[in-house]
């Protein structure tokens, strides 16, 4: 699976926009990009998946480049609630070989009110 | 209410004992997992499991055992191999994927195992 690099850390204030970078420079094409997040000392949750189109869902946006290498994940009007540990972890699609998923240490988006 | 449960929250256990953990789900999921993070780190695969009676090592197995007799439980072993065990253990569980589909992995609430 390709290498991700996200920055440790990032602040957004309480309903701006959040924008969560994410590089996999060496992403192939039978890659998707996948978007966890973790709160405090809980277990990850899934926000959202894509292969090269923009997605969106109720929790935020995928934005991936033309060329791959990198994405964005949106959330659009952060809250409190959405200070947690967000990870990207690029993998291939397993169909029905559900194998384990590989996480970084992700990013930690600290929202201030 | 369906979900992961992962029992106890919290564990202490004296350094050369063996310990379990237990994750059940009623989920109706195929594969479950077992994860471990130490602090400031991210998650690291040690064991899943696709079907009943089958499982398969992930990236850090060494020190620790499974089984898979149900298909609702996969209960993680900590054997006083495993060399450095205090740390959180995350429990997932996933429905095989149909289609062009991706069901996501669920995870359990974790337990925070402390061997002193």
């Amino acid at each position: 699976d390709a290498k991700t690099t996200q920055p440790t850390s990032m602040d957004c204030a309480e309903g701006r926009a959040a924008n969560l970078p994410c590089n996999h420079s060496t992403i192939s094409g039978n890659e998707y990009v996948y978007w966890y997040r973790q709160i405090h000392s809980q277990g990850p949750q899934y926000i959202i998946h894509g292969l090269k189109n923009n997605e969106t869902n109720e929790m935020a946006s995928l934005i991936i480049t033309e060329d791959r290498k990198s994405s964005t994940l949106i959330l659009p009007h952060a809250t409190l609630r959405d200070t947690a540990v967000y990870y990207c972890i690029v993998r291939h699609y397993s169909g029905g070989g559900a194998d384990g998923l590989t996480f970084g240490k992700g990013t930690h988006l600290i929202i201030q009110p | 209410d369906g979900g992961i449960t992962q029992s106890p929250k919290y564990l202490f256990r004296k350094e050369g004992q063996n310990v379990t953990l237990s994750c059940e789900q009623n989920l109706n999921h195929d594969a479950m997992y077992w994860y471990r993070q130490d602090p400031g780190q991210g998650l690291r695969l040690i064991y899943y499991s696709q079907i009943v009676n089958d499982f398969q090592k992930g990236d850090i197995a060494e020190g620790y055992s499974v089984s898979r007799e149900k298909k609702e439980s996969f209960p993680l072993t900590v054997t006083s191999a495993q060399k450095n065990p205090t740390a959180f253990y995350l429990c997932a569980s996933t429905l095989f994927a149909s289609g062009n589909s991706y069901n996501e992995q669920f995870f359990g609430p974790g337990t925070r195992l402390t061997v002193l």
